[in-house]
């Protein structure tokens, strides 16, 4: 499957623990996104790469977040200090950039996180 | 971005098509309406995208008032596997993607 992909998929943690997860985007795609979805909303943005270059962070990503792209291809999102907040689905998504085409984003299944 | 303004849930019969819409009242001349949906438990997936001009694809169709300030999905012959949630979006490019709460389709037998 050459899709993009999440790990791990499911996530339980006690709160005040680090939680990091991982997403593989589509091998050529050089633009990654973090969303995090909470029940009956829409995906939320977090932030992009377009390759390692993180380019746009959400005021939603506090202090406690942090996303790396170390080399332009799997990107880690950790969450420090995990709050009962924090539970929701967090989804990546990658995509191609330039040109003139609509580059539309592929989204991965998600990590389902819930904080005890 | 420009808000968008989508009814909560709408039924569908299967076999009959699914008109979906959506307001975007203040959209701006450079702004795409674009079109993803989310499955049950999946990530959202694209469906289609227009700036002025009518839309098809092999998914649906996208038709855009000439004002540009609403417009409507088309799903053709709606099938009990296209029963999600439609995310109507306005944004100037893919790094400009902000979902809203979407409308909730359900394809009834």
């Amino acid at each position: 499957d050459t899709g993009v992909s999440q790990d791990p998929r499911h996530k339980i943690t006690k709160r005040g623990q680090n939680v990091t997860f991982r997403c593989d985007p589509i091998s050529e795609h050089n633009r990654l996104y973090w969303y995090r979805q909470t029940l009956g909303q829409g995906p939320e943005f977090l932030t992009y790469f377009q390759n390692e270059a993180q380019l746009e962070k959400s005021r939603l990503l506090s202090d406690r977040f942090s996303a790396e792209r170390p080399k332009g291809s799997f990107s880690t999102l950790e969450i420090q200090r995990t709050e009962q907040g924090d539970s929701a689905m967090y989804l990546c998504a990658s995509s191609l950039s330039g040109g003139d085409a609509y580059n539309e984003q592929f989204f991965g299944p998600g990590t389902r996180l819930t904080v005890l | 971005d420009a808000k968008t303004t989508q009814p909560p849930s709408m039924d569908c019969a299967e076999g009959r098509a699914a008109n979906l819409p959506c307001n975007h009242s203040t959209i701006s001349g450079n702004e795409y309406v674009y079109w993803y949906r989310q499955i049950h438990s999946q990530g959202p997936q694209y469906i289609i995208h227009g700036l002025k001009n009518n839309e098809t694809n092999e998914m649906a169709s996208l038709i855009i008032t000439e004002d540009r300030k609403s417009s409507t999905l088309i799903l053709p012959h709606a099938t009990l596997r296209d029963t999600a949630v439609y995310y109507c979006i306005a944004a100037y490019n893919n790094n400009d993607m902000r979902f809203g709460a979407g409308t909730r389709l359900t394809v009834k037998p």
